[in-house]
């Protein structure tokens, strides 16, 4: 496609269910990353990928919190017994290694009820 | 700590009038700054990037300066529209990190 999607645009979870949210970045850009925007703020770093590996993890809250991305693609962000503080947008950018430029996706919008 | 502050919070405008929006920020060592613009619902959309060497970056009816040694930047909206209402934000990036700081945003509000 011609910029990053992500999917599901809203996700709607009772308290203690886990979710998985995607995000399809840029055919050919290397780098990959998840961001969290409550309302409000401003936002904040979860991950980094470069190709398949995460050489950044510090963004993330919580051990309930996880990332994958496989070949050199696709990206998935689980959230494990999801409690209401992380009811939020989910952003997801992806670049070319190296480059200032990052192309963000649409978002999830992720509420936990 | 690394920091971005954003001001105001929030305008309003009449179309066709002028803004200047407001970021000052923190992060050493310096390697660029960006505002994007963020539509509600949607991601935020690059307008301008500056390096630490350029103090004015246009782009159409967007101008961005950086005063890199003050810390301080402007995004100025000539002969505002519409489709200008948005949040715009202000994200720096340290010189060797992929880390971006991101302000909180101005919140621009349009109206005829």
């Amino acid at each position: 496609g011609a910029g990053v999607s992500q999917s599901p645009s809203n996700k709607v979870t009772e308290k203690g269910k886990d979710v998985e949210l995607r995000c399809d970045p840029i055919s050919g850009h290397t780098a990959l990353y998840w961001y969290r925007q409550r309302l409000g703020q401003g936002l904040e770093f979860l991950i980094y990928f470069q190709g398949n590996s995460a050489p950044d993890k510090s963004g993330l809250p919580s051990d309930r919190f996880s990332a994958e991305r496989t070949g050199e693609s696709v990206s998935t962000l689980t959230i494990q017994r999801t409690q209401q503080e992380d009811s939020a947008v989910y952003l997801c950018a992806s670049g070319l290694a190296g480059a200032h430029e990052q192309f963000f996706g649409p978002g999830t919008r992720l509420t936990v009820l | 700590k690394n920091q971005v502050e954003q001001s105001p919070q929030s305008l309003i405008i009449l179309e066709g009038k002028n803004c200047t929006l407001q970021c000052n920020y923190t992060v050493s060592p310096f390697s660029n700054l960006r505002w994007y613009k963020q539509d509600t619902g949607r991601g935020p959309v690059s307008l301008t990037i500056m390096t630490f060497s350029e103090n004015t970056k246009s782009n159409g009816r967007y101008t961005a300066t950086l005063d890199a040694d003050t810390k301080q930047s402007s995004l100025h909206i000539t002969a505002s529209q519409l489709s200008d209402s948005a949040s715009y934000i202000c994200v720096v990036s340290g010189a060797g990190s992929y880390q971006l700081t991101f302000g909180k945003g101005t919140k621009l509000s349009v109206i005829p």
